[in-house]
């Protein structure tokens, strides 16, 4: 079944200790994006990767890395994680760049206290 | 940097009305996608539009793309129950330090009453 799998679901964590939210897709796409969801603000992008070792910011970058070794795999990487990053995170890919159909993980809700 | 609007913020219609959203972005977009999200769920792909002054209908889903390639809107005839949720517009990044991204519109949030 294709799909995008997001780990994990959800996570409390306290300020400053680093995590990473996993993403992989096994689709074969190219174009992978960290995205996250605040309400009344919809969904802004963090990173993109338009492939292997090629990644970019997004509209809210400070904060967050990201790393793309293999074409299935895009973590979004937090090193030391604010209160103000509490949020839905969802990861997405689609075929190639951004002008196609993108799918979904199912999102990891984080909480920073 | 582009800029993707959408209106209104919230909706809430009795089962049967008919429902509007509208997105307007700050650049001329090469295509627009619409995604639908559920309460509690991801979002999910619901149709690209790419040429000027595109129409296109999936059942009772009406999508349109503005002449001049900046607004889009997407109508619902008849809502029901399963309509609810929230709708997006995302449009790519053209050119430039925008090259690669694709932006989203805040989103509607559609309440269906039965």
């Amino acid at each position: 079944e294709a799909q995008v799998t997001q780990n994990p679901r959800y996570l409390i964590t306290v300020t400053g200790k680093k995590l990473t939210v996993t993403c992989s897709q096994n689709m074969n796409h190219e174009y992978m994006s960290w995205y996250r969801q605040d309400p009344g603000l919809g969904l802004r992008q963090i990173y993109y990767s338009m492939n292997v070792e090629v990644t970019d910011k997004g509209d809210v970058p400070e904060g967050y890395k990201v790393s793309r070794k293999e074409k299935r795999n895009f973590p979004l990487i937090l090193e030391s994680p604010s209160p103000n990053q509490t949020s839905l995170y969802f990861c997405a890919s689609s075929l190639t760049r951004q002008n196609t159909e993108a799918f979904f993980g199912q999102g990891t809700r984080l909480t920073v206290v | 940097g582009q800029q993707v609007m959408q209106i209104p913020q919230y909706q809430h219609v009795q089962e049967g009305e008919d429902f509007t959203t509208y997105c307007n972005s700050s650049t001329t977009l090469s295509n627009i996608q619409w995604y639908k999200q559920r309460p509690g769920g991801h979002p999910v792909f619901l149709i690209q539009l790419v040429k000027s002054g595109e129409v296109k209908k999936q059942k009772r889903l009406t999508f349109q793309f503005g002449e001049a390639k900046k607004n889009s809107s997407l109508h619902i005839t008849a809502t029901q129950t399963t309509d609810v949720g929230t709708y997006f517009c995302a449009g790519p990044g053209a050119g430039g330090t925008s090259y690669g991204k694709l932006t989203f519109g805040q989103g509607t949030i559609l309440t269906v009453h039965p």
